[in-house]
């Protein structure tokens, strides 16, 4: 079955406790992105990736990371996590870039 | 900057009523529009994709339009049932030079309930 996997589907760490929310996808999609999604905000697109070693900023990149060492994963990392980073985050991928979207089940992060 | 608005934010109905859902972008310029369903605290479902060349698309009792000279598009549902209760989110991603950069922007969406 084409997915997206994102792991873990539940977190709650601490300020300052740095943690990696892991993607993958097994459609050899080659545009990867990861968002955040929060009431009246929306989502928004944190960091995105149009292959392998090339990735950039969205619209809300600070205090997180990303890495592209292989097609199918892109792992979200957030160095020290703070308080308005709780968030529900989704992973995406498409391939060509901007066709046909296919979404991750999410991420709830609680940061205390 | 591309803007998408969702009209209504929550829509009620009785089961059996057809609907319609409105998304509005203000960039005509689009690559194409996309609609998603979200179930309470779980991921986007990909429901149907228009390309920019496309008026419309149907899958099952759900039609899109889209209309790129008023910046509209809408998603129709026939014989509405309480297992179409989400929220429905339309998305385009941004263009330049002609072909998409990816990112999508996405509508605040609707809210929809259905009651037995």
């Amino acid at each position: 079955e084409a997915q997206v996997t994102q792991n873990p589907r539940y977190l709650i760490t601490v300020t300052g406790k740095k943690l990696t929310v892991t993607c993958s996808q097994n459609m050899n999609h080659e545009y990867m992105s990861w968002y955040r999604q929060d009431p009246g905000l929306g989502l928004r697109q944190i960091y995105y990736s149009m292959n392998v070693e090339v990735t950039d900023k969205g619209d809300v990149p600070e205090g997180y990371k990303v890495s592209r060492k292989e097609k199918r994963n892109f792992p979200l990392i957030l160095e020290s996590p703070s308080p308005n980073q709780t968030s529900l985050y989704f992973c995406a991928s498409s391939f060509p870039r901007g066709q046909n979207y296919t979404f991750g089940s999410g991420t709830r992060l609680t940061v205390v | 900057k591309q803007e998408v608005t969702q009209i209504p934010a929550a829509l009620s109905v009785p089961e059996g009523e057809n609907l319609v859902l409105n998304c509005s972008f203000t960039d005509s310029a689009i690559y194409n529009l996309q609609w998603f369903r979200q179930d309470p605290g779980k991921g986007l479902t990909s429901l149907l994709l228009i390309q920019s060349s496309q008026r419309e698309q149907t899958s099952g009792r759900l039609n899109a339009s889209l209309d790129k000279s008023s910046g509209r598009s809408t998603l129709y549902i026939a014989a509405s049932q309480p297992g179409d209760s989400a929220t429905y989110l339309c998305a385009t991603p941004g263009m330049a030079g002609g072909t998409s950069y990816g990112k999508l922007t996405f509508g605040q969406g609707t809210i929809l309930t259905v009651h037995p």
